[in-house]
């Protein structure tokens, strides 16, 4: 069964500061991973999406890396702001025949201190 | 339209009443998924349509929960004889179809059970 984690759970950092959110899952049979962030009382909203075949997307200030082998993906966020306040979430989307769910982390809180 | 959208964006019925939630996905968007997100809990899948077929109901909680989707278009999820711990907010997501493509989500519907 793929179980997705997430880690730290909460993390609170001063503005300008470089970070790093962990996403850890435990089956490699993926045909993609996604990162979103979750603002309060909101929808998802889709950061980066790495298919399986690739090492890492960019998007702005926003990095996201996957090593398939070893179940591990980092999202990377630059000069953080404290726009950038949010639950961070990433996602699975398995190969299992007859299914492209998603399965989710537990998701990574952040706030940037102003 | 420009985005997935759900109705209604909140939800207070009472224990025991039946409920609708709709999602209007993506135009063109032939996969859809319905998720459930407890207080800080993580997402929970529910179920996945490909077009108006539905090949993995496997997170249906309950037989009060059911779900359908006509004209591969709008999906409703109704939840019968509702309980307090239905309370939750209710995602919906779409995707073009294609297993390595991005899932755009909706803003939710938050069901509170009194």
């Amino acid at each position: 069964k793929q179980e997705v984690t997430q880690i730290p759970a909460a993390l609170s950092v001063p503005e300008g500061e470089n970070l790093v959110l962990n996403c850890s899952f435990t089956d490699s049979a993926i045909y993609n991973l996604q990162w979103f962030r979750q603002d309060p009382g909101k929808g998802l909203t889709s950061l980066l999406l790495i298919q399986s075949s690739q090492r890492e997307q960019t998007s702005g200030r926003l990095n996201a890396s996957l090593d398939k082998s070893s179940g591990r993906s980092t999202l990377y966020i630059a000069a953080s702001q404290p726009g950038d306040s949010a639950t961070y979430l990433c996602a699975v989307r398995l190969t299992t025949s007859g299914t492209y769910k998603y399965i989710f982390g537990t998701g990574t809180r952040l706030k940037v201190l102003a | 339209g420009a985005g997935v959208s759900q109705s209604p964006s909140n939800k207070v019925t009472e224990k025991g009443k039946d409920v609708e939630l709709r999602c209007d996905p993506i135009s063109g968007h032939t996969a859809l998924y319905w998720y459930r997100q407890s207080l800080g809990q993580g997402l929970e899948f529910l179920i996945y349509f490909q077009g108006n077929s539905a090949p993995d109901k496997s997170g249906l909680p309950s037989d009060r929960f059911s779900a359908e989707r006509t004209g591969g278009s709008v999906s409703t999820l109704t939840i019968q004889r509702t309980q307090q711990e239905d309370s939750a907010v209710y995602l919906c997501a779409s995707t073009p179809g294609q297993a390595n493509t991005e899932a755009f989500f909706g803003q939710g519907t938050r069901l509170t059970v009194v």
